[in-house]
């Protein structure tokens, strides 16, 4: 497995654009998390899966954003009508539900760079 | 709401030096994971730690898990330039769950 994979790494698009970006966690973990990121914080969750159920949501994530992994798979995040604030890194990180081993953790992709102009 | 409180937010030493980063929270948490992030990269994961009390070394890097579950701490030896990046502690309430970030330490170590 090569671990985590996002697609595309960079996105630049107008105000008002749609953007979907697409996260491939390890096949093993059954969970699924997508975080933003801006300069100089920490990454903030905004939602997770378990296989293909949507377990959590956070407030941060208004009507313009939806998440799905349809498979229990892959996932996709989609911006509808993206704002100048929408600019950040978005990253996806996947997990198995328990922790098993003392090398188990949470695996972060290298994340989509966005920047709305 | 959960917080990580980690200090200080920046750390600029000579190489050889040692150097501590300390993540605290009052919510105790069952699982903190420490990670290393470059600019323009996700996270890397140095370490999970799920026991109170727990200490693990890799190499030159010794993590602590607070007694009570609620603080944690990261101490490097004799750091390199290598060692340059944003450390990030994460907790979460149960593993398997959303993580919680802190905001971070940048270390920069010079040569």
């Amino acid at each position: 497995d090569t671990g985590v994979s996002q697609n595309p790494r960079h996105k630049i698009t107008k105000r008002g654009q749609n953007v979907t970006f697409r996260c491939d966690p390890i096949s093993e973990h059954n969970r699924l998390y997508w975080y933003r990121q801006t300069l100089g914080q920490g990454p903030e969750f905004l939602t997770y899966f378990q296989n293909e159920a949507q377990l959590e949501k956070s407030r941060l994530l208004s009507d313009r954003f939806s998440a799905e992994r349809p498979k229990g798979s892959f996932s996709t995040l989609e911006i509808q009508r993206t704002e100048q604030g929408d600019s950040a890194m978005y990253l996806c990180a996947s997990s198995r539900d328990r922790f098993r081993g003392r090398k188990d953790g949470y695996t972060f992709g290298s994340g989509t760079r966005l920047t709305v102009v | 709401t959960q917080l990580l409180e980690q200090s200080p937010q920046f750390l600029s030493i000579q190489e050889g030096e040692n150097l501590t980063v300390y993540c605290n929270s009052s919510s105790v948490f069952s699982s903190l994971q420490w990670y290393r992030q470059e600019p323009g990269e996700g996270p890397v994961l140095l370490v999970t730690v799920v026991t109170g009390g727990e200490v693990k070394k890799l190499k030159r890097l010794t993590f602590q898990f607070g007694d009570a579950r609620k603080d944690s701490s990261l101490h490097i030896t004799a750091a390199q330039p290598g060692d340059t990046g944003l450390y990030l502690c994460a907790g979460a309430r149960e593993y398997g769950n959303k993580l919680v970030f802190g905001a971070g330490t940048i270390l920069r170590v010079k040569s």
